[in-house]
């Protein structure tokens, strides 16, 4: 069974200020990890995925992850937040090689930028 | 271009309707999905066909009928509805054969309000 937990429901920074939104997975196989950003009244968008290659991951929007094994975790940051990145964000989990195989999600993280 | 729409954007009924909600992908993709967001914005994976092929089918209520014409298509069709079915549903695609299988497009959602 796969599960996936956010840490922090809301997180609040400045523009420009280091955003960090946690994500820990559980996984009795090796996952694919994928962070989405909804914005209010929108569908979901993938920001970025781990598929097993490089551990640290670049994605849209100047947003990165790394993803730790030891520590079961794919943290989502950007270096510099800009008013434009208020918004939901979802961290999930799927199993590779699946047919279909659905993704599992955390239960979002608000993200507000103040000026 | 729209990937992955869905109609209607919005819909409001009286407890016990039937009411269908439709979502078409023109990505030329195999495998579609529907996930339901409830009122705490948690997602969860209702139903996954492939092919026209049922393949998940997550603990839902029986009144929740997906129904996949084509590969373009899959439709949910909700019989009695009660208060509890209101969330908005997400329509997601992917293609199963592609490398990046994995990688799931959703729909800009359907706000479903019982009344």
């Amino acid at each position: 069974a796969q599960s996936v937990t956010q840490l922090g429901s809301h997180v609040s920074v400045s523009e420009g200020a280091l955003v960090l939104l946690r994500c820990n997975y559980s996984s009795s196989v090796p996952p694919y990890l994928f962070w989405y950003v909804q914005y209010p009244n929108q569908g979901l968008q993938l920001l970025l995925k781990y598929t097993s290659a490089a551990t640290l991951v670049k994605g849209i929007n100047g947003f990165e992850a790394e993803f730790k094994k030891s520590e079961t975790s794919f943290h989502l940051t950007k270096p510099s937040a800009h008013m434009s990145d208020a918004a939901e964000y979802f961290c999930a989990v799927s199993a590779p090689n699946q047919a279909g195989t659905a993704l599992i999600f955390g239960k979002g993280t608000t993200l507000s930028v103040s000026s | 271009d729209t990937a992955v729409s869905q109609t209607p954007k919005y819909l409001v009924t009286q407890m016990g309707n039937d009411k269908s909600i439709k979502c078409e992908q023109n990505l030329g993709h195999d495998t579609m999905y529907w996930y339901k967001q409830d009122s705490k914005k948690f997602l969860k994976i209702m139903f996954s066909y492939n092919n026209k092929e049922l393949i998940i089918n997550e603990t839902v209520p029986n009144r929740f009928s997906p129904k996949s014409p084509d590969k373009a298509h899959l439709n949910l069709h909700i019989n009695s509805l009660e208060l509890g079915d209101s969330a908005v549903y997400f329509c997601a695609s992917s293609l199963l054969t592609s490398p990046t299988h994995y990688e799931q497009y959703f729909g800009p959602g359907t706000r479903l309000t019982v009344t």
